[in-house]
């Protein structure tokens, strides 16, 4: 059975720092996708990596794929406070259902 | 201009009672799903059909039924509601075997069971 592991849980950062967010997921899949969610709100489409070694970067976000290792990562550059969301992974085991992981609350502050 | 919609966007009804959410998509996908989000946030498919065929059917109480009368149309009954029910529900949509085979989520149905 596919688990999807995001750590850390939450994530409380000052502006302007760096950080990163980790997926890691048991079985190995080349779908990998990171969805935004405000609070009350609908998933809001990052990213999608579909191959080993995929970078994709959008404004202050960067999310790569590693297949070998099966592990995903989102970077933050530079956190504003709009980027303060909960960020979820989820992997396809080419099946069209989508594995998601616990979540990563995002807090930015001043 | 709304791609993926649910209608309502809160339910809040009484154990026991029978409800429905509606969800209807315009992207001209193929497929379309059911998560859940309990409280905890964490989101689990619960169905998926693809051309008015069930394809994914977790393990979901049979209490829950969903029915696709048309391949942008998709909607879920629940029977004998529960308080575990109570949840957020949010339908979404794809076009299957085509890349980026990237779901599209709609606002949510916000379901609370007294």
């Amino acid at each position: 059975e596919l688990k999807v592991e995001q750590n850390p849980l939450f994530l409380s950062m000052q502006e302007g720092k760096n950080y990163t967010i980790y997926c890691n997921y048991s079985t190995t899949s080349d779908r990998l996708y990171w969805y935004r969610q405000d609070p009350g709100k609908s998933l809001e489409s990052l990213f999608v990596l579909l191959s080993n070694g995929a970078v994709k970067q959008e404004g202050r976000l960067m999310a790569s794929l590693d297949t070998k290792a099966r592990l995903s990562t989102l970077h933050i550059t530079a956190a504003v406070h709009d980027l303060s969301a909960t960020y979820f992974c989820a992997v396809d085991l080419n099946t069209d259902k989508l594995i998601f992981g616990t979540g990563t609350r995002l807090q930015v502050f001043p | 201009d709304t791609a993926v919609s649910q209608t309502p966007k809160y339910l809040v009804t009484q154990m026991g009672n029978d409800k429905s959410i509606k969800c209807e998509q315009n992207l001209g996908h193929d497929t379309m799903y059911w998560y859940k989000q309990d409280s905890k946030k964490f989101l689990k498919i619960m169905f998926s059909y693809n051309n008015k065929e069930l394809i994914i059917n977790e393990t979901v109480p049979n209490r829950f039924s969903p029915k696709s009368p048309d391949k942008a149309h998709l909607n879920l009954h629940i029977n004998s509601l529960e308080l575990g029910d109570s949840a957020v529900y949010f339908c979404a949509s794809s076009q299957r075997g085509l890349p980026p085979y990237e779901q599209y989520f709609g606002p949510g149905t916000r379901l609370t069971v007294t």
